[in-house]
């Protein structure tokens, strides 16, 4: 039985560039969240999504990021005109119910560098 | 004032001690509590669950004070892998998903 899969492990973009995230949550799970976590800092709430729905955006920038959980495949964070700023750690979690009262399943993180 | 806050740390003891966090939180709505454990550049791991009358796992105790808003977990005769970032977990206002404290980080010495 697999974990939250996340890929790629690390990605590497210059200024301008785009970046694409995906995250494959665990067998049975269907909800989904984002999180970041800078360098020295803590982790930060981004988006909570389940399938084909955003449920919680509160965390994300207003521009150039944006989160998507398709019925069909894995969830997809996307940065656009990624800026040094957006260099951090960004880890996606699943559970099984979303209530907000169960453990989180983490995957390993994709470490985005912006050049 | 942060959702959830901790010491950064780092709290630097010696194999065998006892050595105790905690974690203060500002939603008195709040209903799940956890410990999760962080070593340096990898995800988070669930440590324990954190209940009202307290529990105990091995080493690892966990307490919620629900009167004074806040979360304690002790840790009795460190180990050299006990060497981590102890991060404060609690569900937010909708309760549908969790917010991080900044993490308190430990280094056992030998």
């Amino acid at each position: 039985n697999a974990g939250v899969m996340q890929n790629p492990r690390h990605l590497v973009r210059r200024r301008g560039q785009e970046a694409r995230l995906r995250c494959s949550p665990m067998k049975g799970h269907s909800h989904v969240y984002w999180y970041r976590q800078l360098p020295e800092e803590g982790l930060k709430f981004m988006v909570y999504l389940q399938k084909e729905n955003i449920i919680d955006e509160s965390g994300m920038p207003k521009e150039r990021f944006s989160a998507e959980f398709p019925k069909e495949g894995p969830s997809i964070l996307r940065i656009q005109q990624v800026v040094r700023g957006d260099s951090a750690a960004y880890f996606c979690a699943s559970s099984l119910t979303g209530t907000g009262v169960e453990k989180l399943f983490f995957g390993s993180g994709t470490q985005l560098s912006v050049l | 004032r942060k959702e959830v806050e901790q010491d950064p740390g780092p709290f630097n003891v010696p194999e065998g001690a006892t050595v105790a966090f905690n974690c203060t939180y500002s939603n008195s709505a709040s209903q799940s509590f956890f410990w999760y454990r962080q070593d340096c550049r990898k995800e988070p791991k669930l440590l324990m669950s954190v209940y009202s009358s307290g529990n105990e796992d091995g080493r690892f105790t966990a307490q919620l004070n629900r009167a004074s808003q806040y979360i304690s977990l002790l840790i009795r005769d460190s180990k050299l892998s006990d060497s981590a970032t102890y991060l404060c977990v609690v569900n937010n206002n909708a309760g549908n998903m969790l917010t991080f404290g900044g993490g308190t980080r430990l280094m056992v010495k030998p």
